[in-house]
């Protein structure tokens, strides 16, 4: 069975710092998505930025970016220009390619990150 | 695009009564909606994967009599809560993706449920 840890229960960032979050999984497939997702105190979830597995490329979103290490499984989130408002609970999801609509989506313990003024 | 609408955003319930909760989806066709459950400061635990006009699949452990899910059409699914528990006393989110490989899940925006 899959599985996404993320080891950084809560991080703090200086307000137009960078700051990396991590996440590792671990999966006996090749062919996947990843996502990282956050959530505000308004609890919404909000889709950062994703990643398919077969492309090499590392995603990017404006000041979010991903380095995804297909080797070593790792699939860390970087915000650059930290903003007072990337303050939330961030959580890293993994999800197979299914197979007949089959999808599952795994979801990390997440990490909660503070940004200081 | 792809909004996901939840209702009602809090329920208040005595115990032993049962809750029912909507996920819409407003702008797409959703033939497959996910229910998960969040404890305070803890990540999304999926409960079941709920497919239109078909059963719902129920991960292990979750309780298929309890939390009755029907998903109707391709664009309402509801989670109903039976014979409510404190212990049932949670944060339940919807949500649904497109039928595109490449989908992320759009989140509706949660029910608080409060069980007294």
């Amino acid at each position: 069975a899959q599985t996404v840890t993320q080891s950084q229960p809560e991080m703090s960032v200086q307000e137009a710092e960078t700051v990396t979050l991590s996440c590792t999984y671990d999966t006996s497939e090749s062919d996947y998505y990843l996502f990282w997702y956050k959530q505000p105190p308004s609890r919404q979830m909000i889709l950062v930025i994703r990643q398919e597995a077969y492309k090499q490329q590392n995603a990017t979103e404006n000041r979010f970016s991903v380095n995804f290490q297909k080797a070593a499984k790792s699939f860390s989130l970087k915000i650059s220009d930290s903003q007072l408002g990337d303050a939330a609970m961030y959580f890293c999801a993994y999800r197979s390619q299914g197979g007949s609509g089959t999808y599952k989506y795994i979801f990390g313990t997440g990490t909660r990150l503070k940004v200081l003024a | 695009g792809a909004v996901v609408s939840q209702h009602p955003s809090w329920v208040i319930c005595k115990s032993g009564t049962s809750v029912k909760i909507e996920c819409r989806s407003l702008d797409f066709q959703a033939t497959t909606m996910f229910w998960y459950r969040q404890f305070p400061k803890q990540s999304l635990m999926l409960m079941a994967t709920s497919n239109e006009g078909s059963k719902a699949t129920y991960e292990q452990g979750v309780e298929k009599d309890k939390f009755l899910i029907n998903h109707a059409s391709l664009t309402l699914s509801t989670l109903t809560v039976t014979s409510a528990h404190p212990e049932d006393s949670s944060f339940y989110i919807c949500s649904a993706r497109l039928s595109v490989p490449n989908s992320p899940l759009h989140f509706g925006n949660g029910t608080r449920l409060t069980v007294t």
